[in-house]
């Protein structure tokens, strides 16, 4: 099976624009979940989707938003970007079987300048 | 409350050794508890997890310890190799279902 794949890989935007990222779950999946990774904060849980639905949101401002398509595929969208977006956004999918285990993706790189 | 503490923040093992991270939790809600390995420019992929009701895990080279007064847990990686230098992150869940992450510790295994 292929793994979780994240689109783009990299992405450089200026304070002020929006941003979307894009993660396609491994196949089966129904569970989507996002985090924040930075040197400052480590890993930070965004929201996590199944089934078309957000089951779970972390403590970010509003500007975080997120979707599940009936597909499985999630996009999450960064509204009126602030320098301190700048980090390696996860995606990770679990079956629907087994929520424990989380399989990531390799991530975006989103720089904010 | 939410918070796992994990120490220490970086680790240096001879070849051979035995590398030995620890995590501390206070939510006594949390029953699950797996840890990551994270290789630069990858994301985070899980090693061994462990649940409550054991005290001790083991798949091959890498053992979860399991403290339920204490709140504590460890990973053990024994015969620690230089491809086992990596990022590597302990974290918990509980029935918010949130995953929580330690800070992380940079292991650096040297031949």
């Amino acid at each position: 099976k292929a793994g979780v794949t994240q689109t783009p890989r990299y992405l450089i935007k200026t304070r002020g624009q929006q941003v979307t990222l894009s993660c396609s779950p491994i196949s089966g999946h129904r569970s989507v979940s996002w985090y924040q990774q930075t040197p400052g904060q480590g890993l930070q849980f965004l929201f996590e989707y199944f089934s078309e639905t957000q089951r779970n949101k972390g403590n970010f401002p509003g500007r975080f938003s997120g979707r599940q398509f009936s597909n499985s595929r999630s996009e999450m969208n960064v509204s009126t970007l602030e320098l301190g977006d700048s980090a390696l956004y996860l995606c990770a999918s679990s079956p629907w079987t087994d929520t424990d285990t989380q399989y990531f993706g390799p991530g975006t790189r989103l720089t904010v300048l | 409350q939410q918070q796992v503490k994990q120490s220490p923040q970086s680790l240096i093992v001879q070849k051979g050794g035995i590398s030995i991270i620890n995590c501390a939790y206070e939510n006594t809600a949390f029953d699950y508890f797996p840890w990551y390995q994270q290789f630069p420019g990858k994301g985070p992929a899980l090693l061994i997890a462990i649940r409550p009701d054991v005290s001790e895990k083991k798949e091959g080279r890498f053992t979860i310890s399991f403290n339920k007064s204490a709140k504590q847990f460890s990973l053990h990686i024994m015969d620690s190799q230089p491809g086992d230098s990596a990022t590597y992150f302990c974290a918990a869940r509980g029935n918010t279902d949130k995953l929580i992450f330690g800070t992380g510790t940079r292991l650096q295994v040297f031949p």
